[in-house]
């Protein structure tokens, strides 16, 4: 089936810098990318969607100029979040939406900010 | 707009009862419905799902309905098992296209000996 990996699974980084998140699909085209944020015991709330080679569509309150995304290719997505600071400490996922496998989530990547 | 309301937990159980988890939805038309599993620190799996009305979803012993006279797509198991232990979100898909999925709040199933 359709894989989404996702890296790295955690990572911990100091206040101001930044972080790349990384979302590859394995094996298939994923046209469609969507980064979610999920706070503790909370539900997962769309941060953006992004489509290969156009610009990332923000939710409403999410900071684009915080948030980067960037959608290059078919395969590879990734979400940069910049001058860190700990309130953005947080798990991130990201699901890929293909027309022949649907929905297919990463494994995730705990941020922590100190 | 559109919602997905779930039961609150966790849900605690004992290994080999029966499993229900609510689901209902608010949203026009007829939305495709999935049910979602999340283990400790993993990302998400789907676990079934159902495209439209009377649609019966089922997958490693769990069954959701599409009830479009109740809005809901409850999940059951009927016997769950220690591995079962997770936290399932009900999601939904809105009918005439678009790909954004609308999450419930998730409900946490812890299953003892």
């Amino acid at each position: 089936g359709a894989v989404v990996s996702q890296h790295p699974s955690w990572v911990i980084c100091k206040s101001g810098t930044s972080v790349k998140i990384e979302c590859r699909s394995l094996d298939f085209q994923a046209t469609t990318m969507f980064w979610y944020r999920q706070f503790p015991k909370q539900s997962l709330m769309l941060m953006a969607t992004s489509n290969e080679g156009s610009k990332a569509t923000y939710e409403q309150g999410v900071e684009k100029d915080k948030f980067l995304i960037n959608h290059a290719s078919l395969t590879l997505s990734t979400l940069t979040v910049t001058s860190a600071h700990p309130e953005d400490s947080s798990f991130y996922i990201c699901s890929s939406h293909s027309p022949d496998y649907g929905y297919t989530f990463g494994s995730g990547t705990r941020l922590t900010v100190v | 707009g559109n919602s997905v309301t779930q039961m609150e937990g966790p849900v605690t159980l004992s290994e080999e009862a029966f499993l229900t988890i609510n689901c209902t939805y608010t949203a026009t038309g007829y939305p495709s419905l999935f049910w979602y599993v999340q283990y400790p620190g993993e990302g998400l799996q789907l676990l079934l799902k159902a495209t439209k009305a009377d649609d019966k979803g089922s997958n490693k012993g769990f069954e959701a309905t599409y009830r479009k006279e109740t809005t809901s797509f409850h999940l059951e198991k009927g016997s769950v098992q220690v591995s079962d232990s997770a936290v399932y979100f009900c999601a939904l898909r809105p009918a005439g296209g678009g790909n954004k999925l609308t999450f419930g709040t998730g409900t946490q199933l812890k299953v003892e000996l």
